[in-house]
């Protein structure tokens, strides 16, 4: 079966500093893999997908993830952060196959000026 | 376009009372979810449909009911609402156009049951 694993339940980094959020997943084909961001008291928004390709994906607001199979990972990363990023962070693998989405339990990121 | 709106934002229940909530979308998607979610567990899939008047079971669907009776809308229901349903609930929406898997959410609806 399909899993999702966000290894970090909280990171905290200062405001500039770079930035990666880690995810595994667990799929015998290539999966297809999301990053969504979500604010306090807020829905969640994508920030990022990969399906196929270039395993560098870039997304909104200055993130990135690569797709990396030999580590079953989907890492996302930001060069400086903002202290508007300070979310709640969630990994999601799917597939051609399946309608349903799997969601990692979420890294909460805290900013500190 | 509004995307995807739920309705109510917040409710309380009494232990025992039903409720229905709602969600629409407007961007002619196939696929409607609901999921709830829980501190330190992510989203747990409720139930989800693939299309009007089709429904299925996902995770954790104990407890609840849906109905799809209209593509742009879905609704869950709460028959005897538990305090063990104490939770935010989202729904999202997915669309096949073009092979795009992603889908759309709701802002949640916060549901206290006391």
């Amino acid at each position: 079966a399909q899993s999702v694993t966000q290894p970090d339940i909280h990171i905290t980094v200062s405001e500039g500093a770079s930035l990666e959020l880690r995810c595994n997943y667990s799929y015998g084909a290539t999966p297809y893999l999301f990053w969504y961001v979500q604010s306090p008291g807020q829905g969640l928004q994508l920030l990022l997908k990969y399906f196929s390709g270039d395993t560098l994906v870039q997304g909104i607001k200055g993130f990135e993830a690569e797709f990396k199979r030999s580590q079953s990972s989907f890492n996302l990363r930001k060069p400086s952060v903002h202290w508007s990023d300070a979310a709640e962070y969630f990994c999601a693998s799917g597939s051609y196959n399946t309608d349903k989405l799997i969601f990692g339990t979420g890294t909460r990121l805290q900013v500190f000026p | 376009n509004a995307g995807v709106t739920q309705t109510p934002k917040f409710r309380v229940l009494k232990t025992g009372q039903s409720m229905t909530l709602l969600c629409a979308q407007d961007m002619n998607h196939e696929y409607m979810y609901w999921y709830r979610q829980d501190p330190g567990m992510g989203l747990r899939l409720i139930h989800y449909s693939v299309g009007e008047g089709t429904t299925a079971k996902g995770e954790v669907p104990d407890g609840y009911n849906v109905s799809r009776l209209k593509k742009q809308n879905f609704l869950l229901g709460l028959e005897s609402a538990a305090p063990s349903q104490t939770s935010v609930y989202f729904c999202a929406s997915m669309g096949l156009r073009e092979k795009i898997y992603e889908q759309y959410f709701g802002p949640g609806t916060r549901l206290t049951v006391t």
